[in-house]
């Protein structure tokens, strides 16, 4: 059955500090994996990553795929509270349903 | 503004009554989804549509459930006889979807319904 597993679940840290959510998957058909912020509302999209190896930055957010290890990180530097959400990874399946296979989030909070 | 959206945001009802939410994907866009999210889960898959023909349904969906998009454009979400069990944030996402290409999954603001 496929699965997306995401670590840690919660994370604390301090405005300025630097860092790195994980997202495992098992996903049959796979094609690519997302990521997405979540506020109090909607998931809004961040990346979306499909060859191994090959970084995406978008200002301080960056992230990269591993097709071999099965995995990609996420990593948000010199973090602001404005960053305080959760972070959720969905690994796409190619499948004709072009389903998205969600892990459960990390939730991030960033204290001034 | 030409992103996904959703009516109405918030709906709050009376178990055993019947509830309906809209969803207008991104114009263009060929396939429309609608997810349930729980606090602290991901999106739960429900169903999506290929143009106008729903081509899948989440066996974890009841027949309380009924999904619709007549013309291809907007779509409605029908729960009958709600239980307090549905109270979720119902999300509806779309994509254009081109043969073998990755396709990215847009997101609307969401349908809090909470049922009494």
């Amino acid at each position: 059955e496929d699965k997306v597993v995401q670590s840690p679940l919660s994370l604390v840290v301090h405005e300025g500090d630097t860092v790195t959510l994980n997202c495992s998957y098992e996903v049959t058909n796979f094609r690519s994996l997302l990521w997405y912020k979540q506020e109090k509302k909607a998931p809004t999209f961040l990346f979306m990553l499909t060859s191994s190896g090959i970084e995406k930055k978008s200002g301080r957010l960056s992230s990269i795929l591993d097709k071999k290890e099965l995995f990609s990180i996420l990593n948000i530097t010199a973090t602001q509270t404005g960053d305080s959400a959760v972070y959720l990874c969905a690994g796409l399946n190619a499948g004709n349903n072009r389903k998205l296979i969600w892990g459960l989030g990390t939730s991030l909070a960033v204290n001034p | 503004d030409t992103g996904v959206s959703q009516n109405p945001r918030h709906k709050i009802t009376k178990r055993g009554q019947n509830v309906t939410f809209r969803c207008d994907p991104i114009s263009e866009h060929n396939r429309l989804y609608w997810y349930r999210q729980t606090l602290g889960q991901g999106p739960e898959f429900l169903t999506y549509f290929q143009n106008e023909a729903q081509l899948e349904k989440s066996r974890l969906l009841s027949d309380r459930f009924s999904a619709e998009r007549p013309k291809g454009s907007f779509s409605t979400l029908e729960i009958q006889r709600t239980e307090q069990g549905d109270s979720a944030m119902y999300l509806c996402a779309s994509s254009f979807t081109s043969g073998g290409a990755a396709d990215t999954q847009y997101f609307g603001p969401g349908t809090r319904l909470t049922v009494l």
